[in-house]
């Protein structure tokens, strides 16, 4: 079953901040994060693994709740380069592969 | 490295035609997955291999799609029949394992009119 993504679109100006969650229905044992701009592929920004860490790349960083079964990725101080789809990942115990949520579209605006 | 290369970068066949898309893993990689995306279903994964061994095929459609990896750096998905339905961006990616991140390729277009 497909991870269920929260906000599916945001709009921010420049600088703002945004937090985007992924939820799911089945015990997890790592999340990714990915975001694709138009017409591109997903590019791999972060894993996370069981254990509950927060992990950080510059201003964009993401934390798990295996309890709860859920992720979140923060955005700080949004720049316009940070516009695009952004799509959660999951893989539970016993499968090596994604199941890719719905996505959050966030678009900033100058 | 090049990343993952696929080709062709878009595909137009009419309907009834046979369809084969290419991927070229990165080098090093020991998995290789294939993914569609349309507007309606997201992102599914249709099949994925270990070194080159189809893993878990239960996403692909219906009989019509086949997947092979004859070798370490090659992979084809093949589409026969294509129908109007099968639409979407193809990607192909590769990945060292579950710890790590999955590199996708650029994807190929398919329309089938």
């Amino acid at each position: 079953q497909q991870p269920v993504q929260s906000p599916q679109a945001v709009i921010l100006r420049e600088g703002e901040d945004a937090v985007i969650n992924c939820s799911s229905s089945k015990a997890l044992y790592s999340v990714h994060w990915y975001r694709q701009k138009h017409g591109e592929a997903p590019v791999f920004l972060m894993i996370l693994l069981k254990g509950g860490e927060q992990k950080g790349h510059e201003k964009i960083s993401a934390s798990f709740n295996e309890k709860k079964q859920q992720s979140s990725l923060y955005l700080t101080a949004s720049q316009l380069s940070y516009s695009g789809t952004y799509f959660c990942g999951t893989e539970d115990f016993g499968n090596e592969k994604l199941t890719f949520g719905t996505g959050t579209r966030l678009t900033i605006i100058p | 490295d090049a990343g993952v290369i696929q080709s062709p970068r878009h595909e137009v066949t009419e309907m009834g035609q046979e369809v084969t898309l290419r991927c070229k893993p990165i080098s090093g990689h020991d998995y290789l997955f294939w993914y569609r995306q349309t507007m309606m279903r997201g992102l599914e994964l249709l099949i994925y291999f270990n070194n080159n061994v189809p893993i878990d095929d239960s996403g692909m459609p219906e009989d019509r799609f086949s997947a092979k990896m004859p070798n370490a750096s090659f992979s084809t998905l093949k589409i026969q029949p294509s129908e109007p339905r099968d639409s979407a961006v193809y990607f192909c990616a590769s990945s060292f394992g579950s710890f790590y991140g999955y590199t996708f390729g650029s994807g190929t277009r398919l329309t089938v009119v």
